[in-house]
């Protein structure tokens, strides 16, 4: 049982955007500022995505951002594309490191 | 060019201890910053933090499971072992190696291994 909660599954047709949601307590997420996005294909390591809640490490495209409001994170993927189908974990730090539950994208 | 690596046995019995190595390149495991850390992923479920090691041999384990690992460094064979006891099925995973970004949050991965799968079964 996961400290940081995400919707299972989410779907979207190529070119549209979609939003992945992060809630957690107020310890996590909340208050921390290391809110950090994964991508993970089948049977790959993840990758990251987002830190810091809104930035991007060198190479993910910038169709890709990060928000926080409150206890709730968010990744934002626009103009999406089919290699953009994986699954995807949000994590955080409330005196250790926790992921969330992760949500699968479907691109229609 | 930062590399991390596992290895490991790919079945273990129960009881037993699991040992895994990861070996990195590209970055010294005793520059200051440097944070180390093993997560797992169960097949078909989400990531779970073990443990990391610092630069300073600071170490930090998951409430769950710390008094079941060990976590520790070689730094002149660029090695971070984690040792496990009394492995259960239930433990089966993908064991992933992660770097911490470098002056970054302590949930921040930016290089993983590939993983090693550990399968716990008589």
């Amino acid at each position: 049982q996961s400290a940081l909660t995400q919707p299972r599954s989410v779907s979207g047709s190529p070119g549209q955007s979609v939003t992945l949601s992060c809630s957690g307590t107020s310890s996590a997420v909340g208050s921390y500022i290391y809110v950090s996005w994964y991508q993970q294909h089948p049977g790959k390591a993840p990758k990251l995505m987002i830190y810091d809640v809104d930035k991007r490490p060198s190479g993910v495209p910038d169709r890709f951002s990060g928000s926080k409001s409150g206890n709730t994170a968010s990744l934002t993927i626009s103009g999406l594309q089919a290699e953009d189908e994986a699954d995807y974990y949000c994590c955080s730090y409330s005196g250790t490191v926790v992921f969330g539950g992760g949500t699968k994208l479907t691109v229609l | 060019q930062v590399t991390l690596r596992e290895s490991g046995p790919a079945l273990v019995k129960p009881t037993q201890t699991l040992t895994l190595t990861c070996t990195v390149s590209g970055f010294s495991l005793s520059t200051s910053g440097m944070r180390v850390n093993w997560i797992r992923q169960p097949p078909g479920k989400a990531l779970e933090w073990l443990a990391r090691i610092d630069w300073d041999d600071d170490k930090f384990y998951s409430i769950s499971l710390k008094t079941r690992l060990t976590i520790s460094k070689d730094t002149s064979k660029n090695q971070v072992v984690l040792t496990m006891t009394n492995m259960d099925p239930v433990d089966t995973a993908t064991y992933y190696c992660a770097r911490v970004r470098l002056d970054g949050g302590a949930a921040e991965f930016d290089y993983w291994g590939q993983g090693t799968l550990v399968t716990v079964s008589s």
